[in-house]
Formats: structure tokens, C-alpha cells, sequence
């Protein structure tokens, strides 16, 4: 696609509840990233995915936050047994991989936690 | 982590020149400096970027002081559809890019 794509834009769930956030990236970047933002608050770094290394996993604030991405494309973030706080935009970007490229960002997806 | 400091937030008169300081002191030799904005309910822009020249495009220009300390980001003509949070990050040794808080810039007519 022309640009990076996130689904859904809204979704609202109840408090213990596990949600999947869905990002696809723009063609051929190998490099793909989530942040995480509160009302208010700067962007959050969660976790950095770069072609078919570990992904840097150091900013995941707990074990009920997990993600993949298949097939070096598509990448998924897992929220389980939701709490209030997880209450946030969502963001995914990706990026070429070649180091120091510019980010592209999706439009996010709204997480509201009831 | 790779750390910038920038004032919280900043105004501006439309039509008048933007400019917005951040400092990067721990900044390697080889990092370059990134700045992005955020329009109030969308993902991060990108807007400019550089490592030891000064660089223009189309959306701004950034001036990096000769020991890469710091830098400023302007906007020459500011318009009311500037008004967003503006945010300058450089790659840390994890190849990743931390933000921090920004500097919310208000365009006022």
C-alpha cells in the first residue's frame, strides 16, 4: 500500500479482556516499530522489529504485551487480560531498515480499556 | 537511551519565521538528528533530518551548530496548520528511535 496501515482505528474493550492490533507496514521496510501513546503523553517506544532479527523487545511494559510479525510483513500486537491503564493510542511505523531512515507512522489505533 | 531536551511549548505569530531549539549532547558522530511533528490525532510526520550540514527541503531547515550539541529546527513562514507537537530524536545504539516530550508549537493568528 501507499502507506502504513492500521486496524482497526477504534477499539473499545472491557477491563481483562485480550485484544490484537494489527499494523502493515509499507512494502519492502524491513524495519517496523510500535509505540504506545497516552492522552497527553509523548510517544512510548513497546517494541522494534529489523528483517529477520530478535526483535528489541526492552520496551514492552509487561508480559501481557506481546507481538510478532509474520513473514517479515504484517505484524500483530497482543494485549492480554487488558487493564485501564493499557488505555492509549497505539502507533506502528516502519522503515526502510538501513540505519538512520525516516519512520513512517500509520494513524494508530484508539484503545479504550472499560 | 538517546536523549534530546526541548522546551515544552513555544508560541509563534502566522507568517512569522519558527524556531525551535533542541539539544542533543550525547549525540555520536555517526547518529543523525530527526525531527518529526505530530498533528493533534495523527501519527508522527517526518519533516527533516541531518548529521553535520545544514540541510532545507520544502517543509523546513535545520541548523546543526558545528559541534552537533544541538540543532534548530525552522519553519520560515509558519501557518496556522503548523500548530503540532515537534519532536527531535536521533537512533540510539539499539537502532531504535526514543522520543521525547516535544515542544508543542502554537501558531497564533
Amino acid at each position: 500500500g501507499a502507506g502504513v496501515s492500521q486496524s482497526p482505528s477504534n477499539k473499545v474493550t472491557e477491563k481483562g479482556k485480550d485484544v490484537e492490533l494489527r499494523c502493515d507496514p509499507i512494502s519492502g521496510h524491513t524495519a517496523l516499530y510500535w509505540y504506545r501513546q497516552s492522552l497527553g503523553q509523548g510517544l512510548e517506544f513497546l517494541i522494534y522489529f529489523q528483517g529477520n532479527s530478535a526483535p528489541d523487545k526492552s520496551g514492552l511494559p509487561s508480559d501481557r504485551f506481546s507481538a510478532e510479525r509474520t513473514g517479515g510483513s504484517v505484524s500483530t500486537l497482543t494485549i492480554q487480560r487488558t487493564q485501564q491503564e493499557d488505555s492509549a493510542v497505539y502507533l506502528c511505523a516502519s522503515s526502510q531498515g538501513v540505519s538512520s531512515e525516516k519512520l513512517f507512522f500509520g494513524s494508530g489505533t484508539q484503545l479504550s480499556v472499560l | 537511551d538517546a536523549k534530546t531536551t526541548q522546551p515544552t511549548s513555544m508560541d509563534c505569530a502566522e507568517g512569522r519565521a519558527a524556531n525551535l531549539p533542541c539539544n542533543h549532547s550525547t549525540i555520536s558522530g555517526n547518529e543523525y538528528v530527526y525531527w518529526y511533528r505530530q498533528i493533534h490525532s495523527q501519527g508522527p510526520q517526518y519533516i527533516i533530518h541531518g548529521l553535520k550540514n545544514n540541510e532545507t527541503n520544502e517543509m523546513a531547515s535545520l541548523i546543526i551548530t558545528e559541534d552537533r550539541k544541538s540543532s534548530t529546527l525552522i519553519l520560515p513562514h509558519a501557518t496556522l496548520r503548523d500548530t503540532a507537537v515537534y519532536y527531535c530524536v536521533f537512533y540510539n545504539q539499539g537502532g531504535k528511535l526514543i522520543f521525547g516530550q516535544g515542544t508543542e508549537l502554537s501558531v497564533k493568528p
